[in-house]
């Protein structure tokens, strides 16, 4: 079974600098998807940025980008221009790729994410 | 408005009740999945449905059931209700098949709290 972790409870930043949230995992796959989900305060599950372990160039979503080390099964979360909005709960998740959709996702257990002002 | 809807959003009930929460998924997705998310235990996976079958099992107590119509709205049924089922109960559809991209896509949660 895979398995997700977080080894970062919480992280706190101040506006406009750059913080990194970690995330490893594991898996005897070779073809899979990773996913980091925000969940602010309104508890809504919203999708950041998704990458595709068979592509190698890292995935960018505006100030977004990921750090994914198919290797060393690492996948890390960078946010630049830290902003008051991006306090959340951040959750990172592995699906495979097998079976088309067959089957869920697999969280880690969450990085509160703190902005300072 | 990730176009999955669940209902109702906020419930409140008592122990040994039996309570049940509706998802409709996003249009033309035909698989639905069930999680639970309470305080101290994250995310966990309870159930998938496909097509109007069950799919996969995760940590789901016998106390709860759910199922998948031929509309593909969804229902999860919690009965006997016990103070730690109190939590946000997650809702999600995914795309099967050829566009699929792997995320899935969640409704915005029915909080369960039991008194």
């Amino acid at each position: 079974a895979q398995t997700v972790t977080q080894s970062q409870p919480e992280m706190s930043v101040q506006e406009a600098e750059t913080v990194t949230l970690s995330c490893t995992y594991d898996t005897s796959e070779s073809d899979y998807y990773l996913f980091w989900y925000k969940q602010p305060p309104s508890r809504q599950m919203i999708l950041v940025i998704r990458q595709e372990a068979y592509k190698q160039q890292n995935a960018t979503e505006n100030r977004f980008s990921v750090n994914f080390q198919k290797a060393a099964k690492s996948f890390s979360l960078k946010i630049s221009d830290s902003q008051l909005g991006d306090a959340a709960m951040y959750f990172c998740a592995y699906r495979s790729s097998t079976g088309g959709g067959a089957d869920g996702l697999t969280f880690g257990k969450g990085t509160h994410l703190i902005i300072q002002p | 408005d990730s176009g999955v809807t669940q209902t109702p959003k906020h419930l409140i009930t008592a122990t040994g009740q039996r309570v049940t929460l509706r998802c409709s998924p996003r249009s033309g997705d035909l698989s639905v999945y069930w999680y639970q998310q309470s305080l101290d235990q994250g995310l966990q996976f309870l159930i998938q449905y496909y097509n109007g079958e069950e799919r996969a099992k995760g940590n789901i107590l016998e106390r709860f059931s759910a199922q998948q119509f031929p509309d593909l709205h969804s229902e999860l049924n919690l009965s006997s209700l016990e103070l730690g089922d109190s939590a946000l109960y997650f809702c999600a559809s995914s795309v099967v098949g050829g566009s699929y991209t792997g995320e899935l896509f969640f409704g915005e949660g029915s909080r369960l709290t039991v008194l």
